[in-house]
């Protein structure tokens, strides 16, 4: 079975530009989690989606946004990209809001 | 917010040798999890714990959670080289949708 794919693996951006990231979660799971991964840290928390609907949102400014589609797959959006959003950017899927979380392996975004 | 202490950082071990980490927490959590991540990769899960007391092993790792709920170990015993990697314990309180991760402990294996 597949796991959470996500793509693309790498993005090159330039400051002020905007990125669509984009997870399949595994198939039969129905929430999406995003999180941010910086170099040496742990990930951390942007979003969470259940069934198309916003269910925790994680301490980032508006620039992030997020949907979930009909088919349970997601899209992260960053907006006017700053350099400290360089991060490995992580989905995660569960079969519901607080069930265990399956990560892909990152999106590696660098901003320049 | 919430944080979760994780210790050690780094460990040097030889092969075939015991590790032992832990996270603590100031809150108590509804569930604790163990993953590993590899370089370039995302964090693979490797033992999910849901109740106090609970012991739980999947191969040479053992895992538990604490009974104040506040703490979780994770044991690995003979180490093999694959082990290299960095370990993040990660939790979730009663109501929250988001999991929150310790800092890592690196673990590098000396043949």
């Amino acid at each position: 079975d597949a796991g959470v794919t996500q793509s693309p693996t790498h993005l090159i951006k330039t400051r002020g530009q905007q990125v669509t990231l984009r997870c399949s979660p595994i198939s039969g799971h129905k929430s999406v989690s995003w999180y941010q991964q910086v170099l040496g840290q742990g990930p951390q928390f942007i979003f969470q989606y259940y069934e198309k609907e916003e269910r925790g949102r994680g301490n980032f400014p508006d620039r992030f946004s997020a949907r979930q589609f009909p088919n349970y797959s997601s899209e992260l959006n960053v907006n006017a990209l700053l350099l400290g959003d360089s991060a490995l950017y992580l989905c995660a899927s569960s079969l519901a809001v607080e069930q265990d979380a399956f990560f892909g392996q990152g999106t590696r975004l660098t901003v320049v | 917010g919430q944080q979760l202490n994780q210790s050690p950082q780094s460990m040097f071990i030889q092969e075939g040798e015991d590790v032992s980490m832990n996270c603590t927490s100031s809150s108590i959590f509804n569930t604790w999890l163990w993953y590993k991540q590899d370089p370039g990769e995302g964090p693979v899960l490797l033992i999910a714990l849901y109740k106090a007391g609970e012991l739980t092993s999947n191969g040479r790792l053992t895992a538990q959670f604490g009974i104040t709920r506040k703490d979780s170990f994770l044991n690995i015993s003979a180490s093999i080289p694959s082990d290299v990697g960095i370990y993040f314990c990660a939790g979730n309180f009663q109501g929250a949708q988001k999991l929150v991760f310790g800092q890592g402990t690196r673990l590098t294996i000396n043949p």
